[in-house]
């Protein structure tokens, strides 16, 4: 089945720098991959997502990034803010199901 | 209400202790998603219902139990709770069912079975 590993566990950026998640998959049949924000206390949301038809896809300061080929995805966000504190998850379908990766938790140092 | 709601929101269980946790949408979604998330391992899936009747096991069903009776409704239900169910479970809805379709999550419910 389906394996997601998500690196790192923990990132802490400087506000105003770059932050990247990477996400790998296993299963070459995956073709949707959703990355959602989990804020402190509060329930995940959807923050951008990216099928395998596509390459990149930008929304603002955050973008996603697929390579097929080696099984991996990734997260940018740029110039990050204080808001952006959280734990993002990545996700990559499985048949019927999303399987997700294990967490990043990033923190946006002042 | 407005959106996805979840009771309770905390709860200490004894084990053993049968217990259900509830689950309810106003957004008229077909689909209805129960996970757990464990901290380490990110968010699992428990059970799923793509539609009002119909049930399916995710990657961790063993010792629970869901039922759909109507379009609003998910409870997730322990029969006889064990320790190793201590988590934080979230129930989810989307518009459809299938993979591609955003999840909307509710508040959560932590569980701790002693």
């Amino acid at each position: 089945g389906e394996n997601v590993e998500q690196h790192p566990s923990t990132l802490s950026v400087q506000e105003g720098d770059s932050a990247v998640i990477k996400c790998t998959y296993s299963d070459s049949a995956s073709n949707y991959f959703p990355w959602y924000k989990q804020e402190l206390g509060k329930r995940p949301q959807l923050i951008i997502d990216i099928r395998s038809n596509v390459g990149e896809k930008k929304d603002q300061r955050i973008a996603v990034t697929l390579n097929k080929t080696a099984k991996h995805f990734s997260l940018h966000i740029t110039e990050t803010q204080p808001e952006d504190s959280a734990v993002y998850f990545c996700a990559a379908s499985s048949s019927y199901q999303l399987i997700w990766g294990a967490g990043t938790k990033l923190i946006i140092k002042p | 209400i407005a959106g996805i709601t979840q009771a309770p929101t905390s709860q200490i269980l004894a084990a053993g202790r049968r217990m259900t946790l509830r689950c309810t949408q106003d957004m008229r979604h077909n689909a209805m998603y129960w996970y757990r998330q464990d901290l380490g391992l990110g968010l699992r899936l428990i059970h799923y219902s793509n539609t009002a009747g119909t049930t399916g096991k995710g990657e961790v069903p063993d010792g629970y139990s869901v039922s759909r009776a109507n379009t609003d409704d998910f409870p997730l239900t322990l029969a006889s709770a064990v320790p190793s169910q201590t988590s934080v479970y979230f129930c989810a809805s989307s518009e459809q069912g299938g993979v591609y379709n955003e999840q909307f999550f509710g508040p959560g419910t932590r569980l701790t079975v002693l």
